[in-house]
């Protein structure tokens, strides 16, 4: 079955303690992004990947980092989290056409709380 | 860069009455718009998609209008059902390519049996 999966689903940590969600995708995609989505806010993009080795700033990219080290696998990395992380974050991939913008396939979703 | 304002924030409507929620984006570059729906504790889906080469496209009860010159894109949904319920997100595609999207703060619609 195509999807985008994400782990944990659910994470309560405290300031300080770094974590990583995992994301992975078995569509071949070579664009993966990651978003955050508070209330009243919308979905805004962290990061995002054109393809393996590449990534580059969403617009909220701080507190965040991004790796790609497999096109399957985009990982999200809060090296100290706050509690102003507290959110529900998604990850997404699509295919590429060359830069044109296509559909974009959501994981589950991870909600995570910093106290 | 690209702003995209939707609304209303919320919509409520009697079951099998139609609803509309209106988007407007900033950026005349923007030439894909898709819409997607969240249902609650769920993730995002797409229900449909226009590019910027069309002014309308419809998928069963599901139609959205694109107006280039105004830069306004809406969803319509008729005959409202109650699985319609949930929260929809309109998203206009970013500046840069790169499959950027930019998306809305989101309308919650409530259709009441």
């Amino acid at each position: 079955e195509a999807q985008v999966t994400q782990n944990p689903r659910y994470l309560i940590t405290v300031t300080g303690k770094k974590l990583t969600v995992t994301c992975s995708q078995n569509m071949n995609h070579e664009y993966m992004s990651w978003y955050r989505q508070d209330p009243g806010l919308g979905l805004r993009q962290i990061y995002y990947s054109m393809n393996v080795e590449v990534t580059d700033k969403g617009d909220v990219p701080e507190g965040y980092k991004v790796s790609r080290k497999e096109k399957r696998n985009f990982p999200l990395i809060l090296e100290s989290p706050s509690p102003n992380q507290t959110s529900l974050y998604f990850c997404a991939s699509s295919l590429d056409y060359y830069g044109a913008p296509d559909t974009q396939y959501f994981g589950p979703g991870t909600r995570l709380t910093v106290l | 860069g690209e702003n995209v304002e939707q609304h209303p924030s919320t919509l409520s409507v009697q079951e099998g009455d139609s609803a509309v929620i209106k988007c407007t984006y900033s950026d005349s570059a923007s030439n894909y718009f898709p819409w997607y729906k969240q249902e609650l504790g769920k993730r995002p889906q797409l229900i449909i998609d226009i590019r910027s080469n069309v002014g309308e496209k419809k998928d069963q009860r599901i139609a959205v209008t694109l107006n280039k010159t105004a830069k306004h894109f809406s969803l319509h949904i008729t005959e409202t059902q109650p699985e319609d319920s949930a929260v929809y997100f309109c998203a206009a595609s970013g500046t840069g390519g790169y499959n950027k999207l930019i998306f809305g703060a989101g309308t919650r619609l409530a259709v009441h049996p």
